[in-house]
């Protein structure tokens, strides 16, 4: 079985600063990997994904996550965030070749101040 | 446009009463999966179906129950049995070759 750790339940951080959200998953075969952002009273929307291929992806709003299998870590970064980067962020595992049902980290909130 | 609607974003429940939560996906994806979200504790899975007239428990399954009789659907009945229905309940569905979910905005449950 999987299992996914977020760090940090919550990081304050100062607008146009620069952030690391940090996720380590544990399994003993290939994963797919998973940021979600939710919103306040709003359901989860995929931000990026790490399927195969290149370790770095990025999404269309500037964050970017690396896969890091040696150390089983997928953290998500940002250079610069905005006020309306404010939302929950949940990290999520799929074991491949299994019942691709994913498993959520418990969310990490991020709180960009002014 | 496609996607995954829930209804209603608000519900409330009175002790002893059955209430039910609709999810409806048109991304002609074959699996359904409901969660539930508390403070501080990610998401939870109630239940989830692969494929139609056929569902099995997640890691909190008691107090639930589910039906999918029709691919578009998966409806979710909080039972009177389920004594902590306080939540917020997010329906997902997924489907192709690595199965990546997608979410509906949920829906709020109280009890009156």
């Amino acid at each position: 079985a999987q299992s996914v750790t977020q760090l940090d339940s919550q990081v304050p951080v100062f607008e146009e600063a620069p952030v690391e959200l940090r996720c380590n998953y544990s399994s003993s075969v290939s994963v797919y990997l998973f940021w979600y952002v939710q919103y306040p009273n709003q359901g989860l929307q995929l931000l990026l994904k790490y399927l195969s291929g290149s370790t770095l992806v990025e999404s269309i709003n500037g964050f970017e996550a690396e896969f890091n299998k040696s150390q089983t870590s997928f953290h998500l970064r940002k250079p610069s965030v905005h006020i309306s980067d404010t939302a929950e962020y949940f990290c999520a595992v799929i074991r491949s070749g299994g019942s691709y049902i994913p498993t959520f980290g418990r969310g990490t909130s991020l709180i960009v101040h002014p | 446009d496609g996607g995954i609607t829930q209804s209603p974003k608000y519900l409330f429940r009175k002790e002893g009463q059955n209430v039910t939560l609709s999810c409806e996906q048109n991304l002609n994806h074959d699996a359904m999966y409901w969660y539930r979200q508390d403070p501080g504790q990610g998401l939870r899975l109630i239940y989830y179906s692969q494929i139609v007239n056929d569902f099995q428990k997640g890691d909190i399954a008691e107090g639930y129950s589910v039906s999918r009789e029709k691919k578009e659907s998966f409806p979710l009945t909080v039972t009177s049995a389920q004594k902590n229905p306080t939540a917020f309940y997010l329906c997902a569905s997924s489907g192709g070759a690595k199965n990546i979910q997608y979410f509906g905005a949920g829906t709020r449950l109280s009890v009156l």
